[in-house]
Formats: C-alpha cells, sequence, structure tokens
C-alpha cells in the first residue's frame, strides 16, 4: 500500500468558508500533484511541485493555491469556497526515474459546497 | 488534439469471465501508457506501464498490449473476480517537453457479478 494520505475524505461546507484540503506522503517523493475529477470525467491536472518551494499550476484552471514548505506535506486551499468548487480532489506522488507521472495516489477528498 | 478515447464506457461480465478493455490515443509524441485501476471512492492505483519499445505488460490476471503503429492498447483481465470491479483509466504520456504531460481517458466502468 502506498503511504499518502488525504485528510478529510468528505467534506460539506457553506459558501464561502475557507478549505484546506491536507496531503501527506511518507515516501520521500519529490514530486506530488493535486488532480480534480468529476464523476465519469477524466482527472485533470490543477497544481504540481517539484519539490520544496516549488509550485505550479496545472492544464486545468483553478482557484484553488498550494504551498510545499516540507517534503512530505502539500495542502491544497480554497480561500472562498463556491458550488462551483464541488468535486473530488486526489493528490498524488511519484519518486525519482518515474519522469512526471504519479505513482502513488491518496484515496482522495470528497468535497461539496452547498 | 491529444486525446484518449476509452471504450467501452462501461462494461458487466460474470464472475470467472474474461474481459478486454480498449484504449485509443492520438497523443504525439508517445513517451509511454499506463493503466490504472480505480475502486469507487479510492485512488487510481498503477497496474501496468509500457514504453514505445514494449508492446505487452503483465501484472497477474491482467495484461496489457500496446501497438504503438495503430495508437492502441488493451487490458485484458483473466478469470475475472469480484474485486475486479472498478474503474479502469488509460493514461499516455508524451514527451514533447521535459516534464511531459499526461492524457487521461475517462474509464472504462468495469462490474463483475456473483
Amino acid at each position: 500500500e502506498a503511504d499518502i494520505y488525504q485528510t478529510p475524505r468528505y467534506l460539506v461546507i457553506g459558501t464561502g468558508k475557507k478549505i484546506t484540503l491536507e496531503c501527506s506522503q511518507t515516501m520521500g517523493h519529490d514530486k506530488m500533484y493535486w488532480y480534480q475529477q468529476d464523476p465519469g470525467m477524466e482527472l485533470h491536472l490543477i497544481h504540481y511541485s517539484y519539490g520544496v518551494n516549488s509550485t505550479e499550476k496545472g492544464d486545468l484552471s483553478s482557484e484553488s493555491t498550494v504551498s510545499r514548505i516540507r517534503t512530505e506535506h502539500f495542502p491544497l486551499t480554497l480561500e472562498s469556497a463556491r458550488p462551483s468548487h464541488t468535486s473530488q480532489y486526489l493528490c498524488a506522488s511519484s519518486g525519482r526515474g518515474s519522469g512526471n507521472q504519479p505513482q502513488h495516489f491518496g484515496d482522495g477528498t470528497r468535497l461539496s459546497i452547498l | 488534439k491529444n486525446q484518449v478515447e476509452q471504450s467501452p464506457q462501461s462494461l458487466i461480465i460474470l464472475e470467472g469471465k474474461n474481459c478486454t478493455l480498449q484504449c485509443n490515443y492520438t497523443v504525439s509524441p508517445f513517451s509511454n501508457l499506463r493503466w490504472y485501476k480505480q475502486d469507487t471512492g479510492r485512488g487510481p492505483v498503477s497496474l501496468t506501464i509500457m514504453t514505445f519499445s514494449e508492446n505487452t505488460k503483465s501484472n497477474g490476471r491482467y495484461t496489457a498490449t500496446l501497438d504503438a503503429d495503430t495508437k492502441q492498447s488493451s487490458l485484458h483481465i483473466t478469470a475475472s473476480q469480484l474485486s475486479d470491479s472498478a474503474s479502469y483509466i488509460c493514461v499516455v504520456s508524451d514527451r514533447g517537453s521535459t516534464l511531459g504531460r499526461l492524457y487521461f481517458g475517462r474509464g472504462t466502468q468495469l462490474t463483475v457479478w456473483p
């Protein structure tokens, strides 16, 4: 089993709230990713990081932000949640030699904004 | 436009039967192709990865094939089990940049009935 953890697993919250989705991995991987996935649809990359203090936006425009202060931690923040942010958010990581492909995924956070 | 198309969208089979899932892609240039299994409510788990020079790769009862000339891949599942019920996602990586980019299919939802 991969050692990558996401919390919370489920979150239902009202519009306008600030939200932080947590992602941690214990494998020492340099590369970490955030994907957004809607039911029956493909995963979309929204953020990635190649190491501490490195963050980049992905292919899908997102109002969320990320930070990478520690290797093992890659939280995603929404400053003011809206119903359009309702989705599943998947965190992933990959180590050296894997290119840019995520090797391990967390089990996701299913976010519902009322 | 680079795309990954998977078929069928959904499939129901009886336990013990074999099945084959298809993935057609137009991604160019091509780097590698990976199949993931995603259980409901969980993150994707990598099953196989194939580069241009590989045309078959097995992982237990899962066998993936790749025809880089026709840009087609298949995932064959032998002697299906109830635990095989999941979404199977085909992902293709290009090498158009140093980072490469991933193109995700929408997945095939497989249901195995007893």
